[in-house]
């Protein structure tokens, strides 16, 4: 079973509207999380870190992390067509002798214009 | 500031040839060093890491091999390229701590065995 599950798989928006991504974990061993953005044909980048329950706010960037459900989610506010993009939850667990950082199988993101 | 190089940018490459991409890392000393694979449009998946010179741990068996022969350099390899190397290789470095490491990838390498 894959450690970190996200949903939608794809999800299409209008310029300036509100996209809304979800990733869920079944390893209650996962202290760390992150969201990361790949544009097509480059390497992924990471646009936030999220370690405490609660929200962090990153410009038009919103993450919500509840370590209690396992549940992570990014928001992203005003999109825009740069948006666009594949979006990879992350996660790790504290001290892993393996360096492990677990991705899920990403959101592919449209934004219309 | 810290700067990742991945070479070469694509390779189409027969089956059962020999394979060897490189990173680079400037800017940053002892980093920890990854290499990941993605199939198109697909998860990353963690094939090695290294935490220093000439210590590299295998995370999933591909018959890939990697190698740390200086701080800044990680090279993945192998022999006898498969049909099922196809894909994205990525190379990644993080701070040189325990846990909660941001990857910085590389703009990959992209293979395609024919």
């Amino acid at each position: 079973q894959q450690k970190v599950q996200q949903s939608p798989e794809s999800l299409s928006v209008p310029e300036g509207g509100m996209a809304s991504l979800n990733c869920t974990s079944s390893d209650r061993n996962f202290q760390y999380f992150w969201w990361y953005r790949q544009h097509s044909g480059e390497g992924p980048k990471a646009l936030m870190s999220i370690f405490s329950d609660g929200d962090k706010k990153e410009g038009r960037f919103t993450a919500h992390l509840n370590k209690a459900s396992l549940h992570v989610s990014l928001h992203i506010r005003d999109s825009q067509p740069s948006d666009s993009a594949l979006y990879f939850c992350a996660a790790s667990e504290r001290g892993d002798s393996n360096n492990r950082i677990f991705f899920g199988d990403g959101t592919q993101l449209v934004v219309k214009p | 500031a810290q700067t990742i190089h991945q070479w070469p940018v694509a390779e189409i490459k027969a089956v059962g040839s020999p394979l060897s991409l490189g990173c680079t890392i400037k800017g940053k000393s002892s980093p920890n060093l990854y290499w990941y694979w993605q199939a198109t449009g697909g998860t990353l998946q963690q094939l090695f890491y290294s935490i220093t010179v000439g210590q590299v741990e295998s995370v999933v068996q591909l018959n890939l091999s990697a190698s740390r022969p200086k701080d800044d350099q990680f090279i993945l390899s192998t022999e006898k390229l498969l049909l099922s190397h196809s894909g994205f290789y990525l190379c990644a470095w993080s701070l040189g701590t325990n846990s909660g490491n941001t990857l910085y990838f590389g703009e990959g390498s992209r293979l395609i065995v024919v």
